[in-house]
């Protein structure tokens, strides 16, 4: 089935430092979304990514989606202490509604 | 629209015992899924359905787990009998197409 890793498991930086995670499936995606989850809540959606090398902003996130459609990262850009959590990829299979979750990168940012 | 509602938030049982996780989605959404969070094994998909249907069961982790959706408004997940090692969060989601997944808060179980 399909799969979905991510690296790194976690990331402490200082605060004003960049922060990448990444996300690579074994099978081509059709789209890949990004997901935030703060401490003790659930995950909330960030973007959607579908074309083959898109890259969007928010703000101080960029999110780039692969040429071959089986990557993609989030980059932040001068962390802050609101950046805390742990963000999540999530892509579906060409033709599937079904959303296979990376297993996340928890962000801890030092004041 | 409140969003998609979980109950009960937290629920503390004795192994053996059944457990009965409810899941309201966003009304006019054709998917819901049911996900377990833990911290060894992050956020798994066990069971989404597509207009009531369930389409793919395979991250049941076995006969112990059963997931119902009698309607558009409504779905349960239900785990009979409880063990200590089911225990974890789980979550319900709900997405209209290729949208967005929308989640509840989720229920954080303890199997004693």
């Amino acid at each position: 089935g399909q799969q979905v890793m991510q690296i790194p498991q976690y990331q402490h930086v200082q605060e004003g430092e960049d922060f990448t995670t990444y996300c690579n499936s074994s099978t081509t995606l059709s789209n890949i979304q990004w997901y935030k989850q703060r401490p003790g809540g659930h995950p909330v959606f960030l973007i959607q990514l579908v074309k083959s090398g898109e890259v969007k902003k928010q703000k101080r996130l960029t999110f780039q989606f692969g040429e071959a459609k089986k990557n993609s990262s989030l980059h932040i850009t001068a962390t802050q202490t609101t950046d805390v959590g742990t963000y999540f990829c999530a892509g579906s299979g060409a033709g599937s509604y079904q959303l296979t979750f990376g297993k996340g990168t928890k962000l801890s940012v030092i004041p | 629209d409140a969003g998609v509602i979980q109950s009960p938030r937290h629920e503390v049982t004795e192994m053996g015992q059944e457990v009965t996780l409810r899941c309201k989605p966003i009304s006019g959404h054709d998917y819901l899924f049911w996900y377990r969070q833990t911290m060894m094994r992050g956020l798994e998909l066990l069971i989404y359905f597509n207009n009531n249907v369930p389409i793919d069961d395979s991250g049941m982790p076995e006969d112990r787990f059963s997931a119902k959706m009698p309607n558009a408004s409504f779905s349960t997940l239900k785990i009979q009998p409880s063990e200590p090692r089911d225990s974890a969060v789980y979550f319900c989601a709900s997405r209209g197409g290729y949208t967005e997944a929308f989640f509840g808060q989720g229920t954080r179980l303890t199997v004693v």
